[in-house]
């Protein structure tokens, strides 16, 4: 299972986009990266996830380069709903449960 | 409603009680797991349950007993509780196999606390 490296917090102000980048240096060809946010006093939520290139939902875009390596979360224009902890996670999808959640990033956003 | 429904929400206890946390989910999903988070909030996998069969037990002591009495219930009990059992305790749950993305969907968490 891949480890990954992301920064411990981040601050921003509502309206602004955040990118959080994750490093995955010794990802797998059958590994995927998946993006879970967590609220405080809540489990963690599925966010998104990719292979290769990028993906968007209603809720973010994930880009990821060539070489995978790495990968970007992008938050669109964040409100103080943003505020949490994301985590980046780099597995294969039959193997995802036994990730360990790392520290994530906390962004707090400001008004 | 709740996908992933977990009770107690808050348990407080004596070191060396019993105590039991349960899990349901309405979600269809073959797999169950308990994720233990500790305070420096990093996550980790204690068990995982298919079709009530255990698959995983990530070298949890075995005061952790999981019981699962059908694929959408798992319960964890715990005997001779020990301060370092303190945690937030999450059930989750997933459908994994062709086609999934594994996603896993997570109750809000029971906040044990041993004193």
């Amino acid at each position: 299972l891949a480890k990954t490296t992301q920064p411990i917090s981040m601050d921003s102000y509502e309206g602004q986009e955040v990118n959080i980048t994750c490093s995955h240096n010794n990802i797998a060809t059958n590994d995927y990266i998946t993006w879970y946010q967590q609220f405080p006093s809540q489990g963690p939520r599925f966010i998104i996830q990719g292979y290769k290139t990028k993906v968007t939902n209603e809720v973010a875009s994930l880009f990821i380069p060539a070489d995978r390596k790495s990968s970007t979360l992008s938050l669109p224009r964040v409100s103080l709903s943003d505020t949490a902890v994301y985590y980046c996670l780099v597995g294969d999808v039959d193997s995802s449960y036994k990730l360990i959640f790392g520290s994530g990033t906390r962004l707090l956003v400001r008004p | 409603d709740t996908a992933v429904s977990q009770t107690p929400k808050y348990l407080v206890t004596q070191m060396g009680n019993d105590k039991s946390i349960k899990c349901e989910q309405n979600l269809g999903h073959d797999t169950m797991y308990w994720y233990k988070q500790d305070s420096k909030k990093f996550l980790k996998i204690m068990f995982s349950y298919n079709n009530k069969e255990l698959i995983i037990n990530e070298t949890v002591p075995n005061r952790f007993s999981p019981k699962s009495p059908d694929k959408a219930h798992l319960n964890l009990h715990i005997n001779s509780l020990e301060l370092g059992d303190s945690a937030v305790y999450f059930c989750a749950s997933s459908q994994l196999g062709q086609g999934s993305t594994g996603e896993l969907f997570f109750g809000e968490g029971s906040r044990l606390t041993v004193l």
